[in-house]
C-alpha cells in the first residue's frame, strides 16, 4: 500500500498569515500521463469532506484562489495564502495511482 | 442538480451484519466510480471500498475483504455496502463519495459526498 505522510498534524495559524502542509508519498504518484495522482481535501467540523486540490496543482472549481498545490513524484505542498477563520478543518492529501486509495494521518488547521 | 442521500447504519454487536444504501440522483452510476470511505471516531480519512461504472470492477481495502461486499442496484440508482461479521474496529462514519477520474473534461477526485451514516459496533 502507498503511505501518505503529512506534516505538521496541527496547524495553529494567525489569520491573514500563510499555511503550508507538507504530504509525501512512499511511492511515485506520477502517472504515466504526466499527471500526479494527488488530491487534497478539507473537512469541515462537521461535514463531508470538500475537494480543494486534484492533479497535484489544479484548483477545483469553486476553491478561493489563496488556495494552490504544488509538487511532483513523492513530495507534494498544499499552500494557502492568507489563512481564514473559515478555512478550520482537518486538510488530507489522498492518492488515487494505486489500490488501495489512501489518505494522508490529515493537518488539523486552527486560527490562533 | 446531484444528490447523494445516505441511509442505514445504526448499533449492531460484533459479529452481525449491516446494509448501507446510498441513492443517488442527478447523475447515473454507471458513469463514475463509486465509493465508501469512512472515518473512525476522532481519526482520519479511511477508503473502503469502490466499484467501476460497469460493475465488475470492485476493489476492497484490505480489512475488510471478504467481508464487505459493494452492489448496486442500475434500476434504482443505488449503491449499497452489505457489511458482514462486524468488529469492533468497523465502528465509523461511513461517506458515500462520487469520484471523477478526469476523463471528457472533468475535474478529477471527489467531487459529491452523502451525509454520512454512522455505523457502532458494540455489545
Amino acid at each position: 500500500d502507498i503511505v501518505m505522510t503529512q506534516s505538521p498534524l496541527s496547524l495553529p495559524v494567525t489569520p491573514g498569515e500563510p499555511a503550508s502542509i507538507s504530504c509525501r508519498s512512499s511511492q511515485s504518484l506520477l502517472h504515466s500521463n504526466g499527471f500526479n495522482d494527488l488530491d487534497w481535501y478539507v473537512q469541515k467540523p462537521g461535514q463531508s469532506p470538500q475537494l480543494l486540490i486534484y492533479f497535484g496543482s489544479n484548483r477545483a472549481s469553486g476553491v478561493p484562489d489563496r488556495f494552490s498545490g504544488s509538487g511532483s513524484g513523492t513530495d507534494f505542498t498544499l499552500e494557502i495564502s492568507r489563512v481564514e477563520a473559515e478555512d478550520v478543518g482537518i486538510y488530507y492529501c489522498m492518492q488515487s495511482i494505486g489500490v488501495p486509495v489512501t489518505f494522508g494521518q490529515g493537518t488539523r488547521l486552527e486560527i490562533k | 442538480e446531484v444528490q447523494i442521500v445516505q441511509s442505514g447504519g445504526g448499533l449492531v454487536q460484533p459479529g452481525g451484519s449491516l446494509r448501507l444504501s446510498c441513492a443517488a440522483s442527478g447523475f447515473s452510476l454507471s458513469n463514475y466510480w463509486m465509493n465508501w470511505v469512512r472515518q473512525a471516531p476522532g481519526k482520519g480519512l479511511e477508503w473502503v471500498a469502490n466499484m467501476g461504472p460497469d460493475g465488475n470492477e470492485k476493489y476492497y481495502v484490505a480489512s475488510v475483504k471478504g467481508r464487505f461486499t459493494i452492489s448496486r442496484d442500475a434500476a434504482k440508482n443505488s449503491l449499497f455496502l452489505q457489511m458482514n461479521n462486524l468488529r469492533g474496529e468497523d465502528t465509523a462514519m461511513y461517506y458515500c463519495g462520487r469520484y471523477n477520474v478526469g476523463s471528457s473534461g472533468e475535474e478529477r477526485g471527489f467531487h459529491y459526498w452523502g451525509q454520512g451514516t454512522l455505523v457502532t459496533v458494540s455489545s
